[in-house]
C-alpha cells in the first residue's frame, strides 16, 4: 500500500517552455503533499508544502511564480515549472502523506528535468 | 531547530557483512523517526519507522531502535546483499513545523 505515482519520470525541453509534473497518491487520500528538489549526491531540499484546496506554502528562497503548485484533490498535486531555464534542471520528487506529522511521507519515483 | 546527523559515506562492505549506519537527532519534542532508502535514479522508499521511545522498526532484515536516552536511531542489518546498495536517509518528523527533516544520506556499496 501507500503508492505514489509521479509523472513524467524524465523530461527534456527547450529553455523558456513550461513543464508540468504530476503527483498522484494511488491507494490513499493525501491530506498533504510535498515537493522536493534534489541535487546530485545531496539530500532533498523541501520546496513547498501543499494541502488539498488551499495555497501551497513555499520555503524561503523558492520562487512561487516560478514553481506553481496546485493541489486540486486529495489524490493529485501538480508542480509547474514556468519559463524553465537550464538552472532549473534537477531531480524533482513529490511525496504524499495521510494524517499528521507523525505519519510517514510516501515518495514518488522522481522526475528528472533537463532544460536545454 | 530540529536536526538529523548521520554518518558520512560511502560505506563499503562485502556481501554478508554486518551493517551499521549511525543516526543521531536533535529535537525539542517527541518526533517520529524514519529510515528511507533511495536506489539510483529513483525516489525514496520508506524502509522503517518508529514513533516513540524504545520502539523498534524493522523491514527486509533492517532494524533500528528509537533510543531517547542517546537520541539515536541507528540502522542495522545482520547480513547485507549486493542489492542493498543504495543511499540511506535518516529522518525525523518535526512536530512544530510538520516537516520531514533529513540527514545528509549515507551511500552504501556492497560488493560480492
Amino acid at each position: 500500500g501507500a503508492v505514489v505515482s509521479q509523472h513524467p519520470s524524465w523530461v527534456i525541453c527547450k529553455s523558456g517552455t513550461s513543464v508540468k509534473i504530476e503527483c498522484r497518491s494511488l491507494d490513499f487520500q493525501a491530506t498533504t503533499m510535498f515537493w522536493y528538489r534534489q541535487f546530485p549526491k545531496q539530500s532533498l531540499m523541501l520546496m513547498a508544502t501543499s494541502n488539498e484546496g488551499s495555497k501551497a506554502t513555499y520555503e524561503q528562497g523558492v520562487e512561487k511564480d516560478k514553481f506553481l503548485i496546485n493541489h486540486a484533490s486529495l489524490t493529485l498535486s501538480t508542480l509547474t515549472v514556468t519559463s524553465a531555464h537550464p538552472e532549473d534542471s534537477s531531480f524533482y520528487i513529490c511525496s504524499a502523506r495521510w494524517g499528521d506529522g507523525y505519519q510517514p511521507q510516501h515518495f514518488g519515483d522522481g522526475t528528472r528535468l533537463s532544460i536545454l | 531547530g530540529d536536526s538529523v546527523t548521520q554518518m558520512e559515506g560511502p560505506v563499503t562492505l562485502s556481501e554478508e557483512a554486518f551493517l551499521t549506519i549511525n543516526c543521531t537527532y536533535t529535537a525539542t519534542g517527541y518526533p517520529s523517526l524514519f529510515w528511507y532508502v533511495q536506489y539510483p535514479g529513483e525516489g525514496l522508499q520508506l524502509l522503517l519507522k518508529a514513533t516513540k521511545a524504545d520502539d523498534k522498526g524493522s523491514n527486509k532484515g533492517f532494524e533500528a531502535t528509537y533510543r531517547k536516552e542517546t537520541t539515536s536511531f541507528h540502522l542495522e542489518k545482520g547480513s547485507v546483499q549486493v542489492s542493498d546498495s543504495a543511499v540511506y536517509f535518516c529522518a525525523l518528523s518535526d512536530r512544530n513545523t510538520d516537516k520531514l527533516i533529513f540527514g545528509t544520506g549515507t551511500r552504501l556499496q556492497v560488493f560480492p
